[in-house]
């Protein structure tokens, strides 16, 4: 069964930074790509980050670009999302996601992120 | 930049049929996924591509498409389909470019 275990959020002050982990387990990481999505309070999903299965290929959303770093650790089974420069309206539960062979995303249970003073 | 347009909610008696529709432009393109979230859960992925059913979803959860719009279609709608429901498509075939839609509100009055 797979499994994502995010870890790592909290509350952070506006400009400070904070690293996010996802602990992969049940299949094969390295064959995978993977993304991070977050889900501000009350809001819908907004698609935040991507990586492909070797680390060749990395994609941003325009709100985070040069302020987050999305790497992965094929030998540890782990995705970590670098958050640099955090504003209040990073606010948000941020999601792991394995991206499937046929496109979905498989999710883990998030962890939250809270940006303020 | 690219917008999947979901309606804000949708409301049904218990037994009656939902309809949630999905639209964007380049939806006759690019395959479109639908997920359920409950309060307090991850989304739960209930129809990929367009059309295909996840093991473990029931029967009554279907979806399809027509041109720029895919629907997701509820049959005898139960107490426990109340949830949101989110869209994910691409504006293109590059990895990166991935959409929701803005979520919609099921009810079962």
């Amino acid at each position: 069964e797979v499994q994502l275990v995010e870890s790592g959020g909290g509350l952070v002050q506006p400009g400070r930074s904070l690293r996010l982990s996802c602990a992969a387990s049940g299949f094969t990481f390295d064959d995978y790509a993977m993304h991070w999505v977050r889900q501000a309070p009350g809001k819908g999903l907004e698609w935040v980050s991507g990586i492909s299965w070797n680390s060749g290929s990395i994609g941003y959303a325009d709100s985070v670009k040069g302020r987050f770093t999305i790497s992965r650790d094929n030998a540890k089974n782990s995705l970590y999302l670098q958050m640099n420069s955090l504003r209040a309206e990073d606010t948000a539960l941020y999601y792991c996601a394995k991206v499937d062979s046929s496109g979905y995303y498989v999710w883990g249970q998030g962890t939250l992120v809270t940006v303020s003073s | 930049s690219y917008e999947l347009t979901q309606p804000p909610s949708v409301s049904v008696s218990p037994g009656q049929t939902a309809r949630i529709t999905c639209s964007g432009d380049a939806l006759p393109k690019q395959y479109a996924y639908w997920y359920q979230q409950k309060p307090g859960q991850a989304p739960v992925l209930v129809i990929y591509k367009d059309s295909e059913r996840p093991s473990g979803i029931p029967e009554r959860f279907s979806g399809s498409s027509s041109g720029t719009t895919v629907t997701l279609t509820i049959s005898g709608v139960q107490a426990e389909d109340e949830a949101d429901y989110y869209c994910q498509s691409a504006d293109s075939s590059g990895t990166y470019d991935v959409v929701f839609g803005g979520g919609t509100k099921l009810t079962v009055l």
